[in-house]
């Protein structure tokens, strides 16, 4: 599986976009970008995954360049409630068992 | 809700005690999982199983023993434990085995005495 290095903290205040890197030097070919939301004292939450270049849905938007070596996590207009922590994940979409969460970035929203 | 459910959600326990954590999925998903959380450290896959059977054992000590008598339910049993396990145990199913896209409980806080 391939490695991943995100920041271990950040704080916003309120109303503003939050983009949280990750950075995936070793990804494989087969291998998509999984991101996961976990609040204190509960299981992670699936939020978006994605391939390559843009992916949005309700929660948030997952950007990844061309050479699939990074991507960015961007929620936008932060809430109190947004207050997690949040996981990047590289792996194929089937086929293994082990996902491998790291330590995540805990983002704090300030109001 | 994420549709997994796990009981208890705290347990206090002692070392000489046995116990055992419920997980249920009401997603009629085939693949169940069980993690250990402890503090500042990433999330340990422990078990796997697909349709009943388990298909993946980390390495983890016999003081813990799973159990998934039908495709939504998932048991882990807890005898002898030692302080160290005390942690988050969470419980997750996926629609197929080893996706991506995982489903989790809310979690057992563990604490052993």
């Amino acid at each position: 599986l391939a490695k991943t290095t995100q920041p271990i903290s950040m704080d916003s205040y309120e109303g503003q976009e939050v983009n949280i890197t990750c950075s995936h030097n070793n990804i494989a070919t087969n291998d998509y970008i999984t991101w996961y939301q976990q609040f204190p004292s509960q299981g992670p939450r699936f939020i978006i995954q994605g391939y390559k270049t843009k992916v949005t849905n309700e929660v948030a938007s997952l950007f990844i360049p061309a050479d699939r070596k990074s991507s960015t996590l961007s929620l936008p207009r932060v809430s109190l409630s947004d207050t997690a922590v949040y996981y990047c994940l590289v792996g194929p979409k089937t086929g293994a068992n082990n996902l491998f969460f790291g330590t995540g970035t805990r983002l704090t929203v300030i109001p | 809700e994420t549709g997994v459910t796990q009981t208890p959600r705290h347990l206090v326990m002692g070392m000489t005690n046995k116990k055992s954590l419920k997980c249920e999925q009401h997603l009629g998903h085939n693949a169940m999982y069980w993690y250990k959380q402890s503090a500042k450290k990433p999330l340990e896959l422990m078990f796997v199983y697909s349709l009943e059977e388990r298909v993946e054992n980390n390495s983890v000590p016999s003081r813990f023993s799973p159990e998934c008598p039908n495709s939504s339910h998932l048991f882990l049993h807890l005898h002898t434990l030692q302080p160290e396990d005390s942690a988050l145990y969470l419980c997750a199913s996926s629609q197929a085995l080893a996706t991506n896209e995982q489903f989790f409980g809310p979690g057992t806080r563990l604490t052993v005495l």
